[in-house]
């Protein structure tokens, strides 16, 4: 167990809808990434927060988004899905300074299905 | 362009011999270089980093990683494999001089006979 949590586990819905995950970092890591992973892309970065601010951002869509919260857990929202959309979402967290990239932990991953 | 490649998609070895995932880079200025594991069904495990010093990085399970600047490589190594190896593979790299950016190889499926 990495100490980081995912919600919800599993989630199926229609082509157009808007879905959020989240997720909650280990005690005390301030940044959060987000990955997609599906079997035409592989594993993409899609951004990280660092203590409430975006850091660093990959290859996340216009319709997708993120934030983190005070409290440092983290959402994502993806809208307009459309069936390529559908991928395993990973979280990690890390105790990540300002400058030296630190170990992620990763979460089990939410799989959403876009029927 | 900036990238990571991992030449094989698919790695075959023997329980007991050494084994060998290669990863090689392309990124401007000096990098922070990682290799994650996973399992079926599961999340992304961290293996290994190297961030700056000695270029030969150990890390966890046995594994152990060289940096070669000159050929831009950060192969993944292990002595002698065991069966529960086998698992996907991933490298990935962040530009020291670039921090907003996190690439990832493409995964290297490692398969350990018995």
């Amino acid at each position: 167990d990495s100490g980081v949590t995912q919600t919800p586990k599993h989630l199926i819905t229609a082509t157009g809808q808007r879905v959020t995950l989240r997720c909650s970092p280990r005690s005390g890591d301030l940044s959060v990434y987000w990955y997609q992973q599906s079997l035409d892309q592989g594993l993409q970065f899609l951004i990280q927060y660092y203590n409430g601010e975006e850091r660093a951002k990959g290859n996340i869509l216009e319709r997708f988004s993120a934030q983190q919260f005070p409290d440092l857990h983290s959402e994502l929202n993806l809208s307009s899905l459309e069936l390529g959309d559908s991928a395993l979402y990973f979280c990690a967290s890390s105790a990540e300074g300002r400058l030296i990239p630190d170990t992620q932990y990763f979460g089990p991953g939410t799989r959403l299905t876009v029927l | 362009a900036q990238s990571v490649a991992q030449p094989e998609d698919q790695v075959n070895v023997a329980e007991g011999n050494p084994l060998t995932v290669k990863c090689t880079y392309s990124v401007s200025g000096n990098p922070y270089l990682f290799w994650y594991v996973q399992y079926p069904n599961r999340g992304l495990q961290f293996l290994l980093k190297y961030i700056t010093g000695d270029n030969l990085v150990k890390g966890s399970y046995g594994f152990e990683a060289e940096f070669n600047k000159s050929q831009t490589s950060f192969h993944l190594k292990k002595p002698s494999a065991l069966v529960s190896d086998s698992a996907l593979y991933f490298c990935a790299v962040r530009p020291y001089d670039n921090f907003n950016k996190f690439y990832f190889g493409s995964g290297t499926k490692l398969n350990v006979k018995p």
